[in-house]
């Protein structure tokens, strides 16, 4: 596997469902994060993590619990989602700050909340 | 706090036409633009960026995008389109200052090319 994967690459899950998005990354980065694609709306940054500690938590329902247990690995627990969290979600990596280093992204992951 | 603004959420132009997508940012700071490209189930990828270096600047796949402070403006243009070109484009922007994570996007551009 080369550059950053996702899976699954679709999911359906219903509002009581616990579900995980995993991220991983092959291209020795440090820092990850995740982004939610909305129809109509711009990329919302959810999280970043660097060097496994995050830092960056852009005002996101609990409901969505990242975790990152090495600087290759990116996970996102979802449990009790609503309808309105249907989206498209994208993990990206980057060796550092953005101003220096390019965001490289993964396919996503299509999911439904019925 | 920064934005950008990208007028039209879709443009179509015939093959061979020239491409032109617009963005405007604000920032309150000197800003670093990008440009980022999505072709269909498929992540963002980076065209091209501007680090206040050059106000022209060159990317990949025949794209180019030229910085303009007075107009606060980071257009993309290419001369000829080709049907590989048709996906969704996103500008981007973040502070030229201390470090950061943080990249603001546009709400995106998807770009048909008609045969």
């Amino acid at each position: 596997e080369t550059g950053v994967t996702q899976t699954p690459r679709h999911l359906v899950m219903g509002m009581t469902n616990k579900k995980s998005l995993k991220c991983e990354q092959h291209l020795g980065h440090n820092a990850m994060y995740w982004y939610k694609q909305s129809a109509k709306k711009p990329l919302e940054l959810m999280f970043v993590y660097s060097l496994e500690e995050r830092v960056e938590n852009n005002s996101v329902p609990s409901r969505f619990s990242p975790e990152c247990p090495n600087s290759s690995h990116l996970f996102l627990h979802l449990h009790t989602l609503q309808p309105e969290d249907s989206a498209l979600y994208l993990c990206a990596s980057s060796a550092g700050t953005v101003q220096n280093n390019e965001q490289f992204f993964g396919p996503g992951t299509r999911l439904t909340v019925l | 706090a920064q934005s950008v603004t990208q007028l039209g959420s879709h443009v179509s132009v015939s093959e061979g036409a020239l491409v032109l997508l617009r963005c405007n940012y604000s920032s309150s700071v000197p800003p670093y633009l990008f440009w980022y490209v999505q072709y269909p189930n498929q992540g963002l990828q980076l065209l091209l960026k501007y680090t206040s270096a050059a106000t022209l600047v060159k990317g990949i796949n025949g794209f180019e995008a030229e910085f303009k402070k007075s107009e606060t403006s980071f257009h993309l243009t290419k001369p000829s389109a080709h049907m590989s070109d048709a996906a969704e484009y996103f500008c981007a922007v973040t502070s030229s200052g201390a470090g950061s994570y943080q990249l603001t996007f546009g709400k995106g551009t998807k770009l048909s090319v008609i045969p």
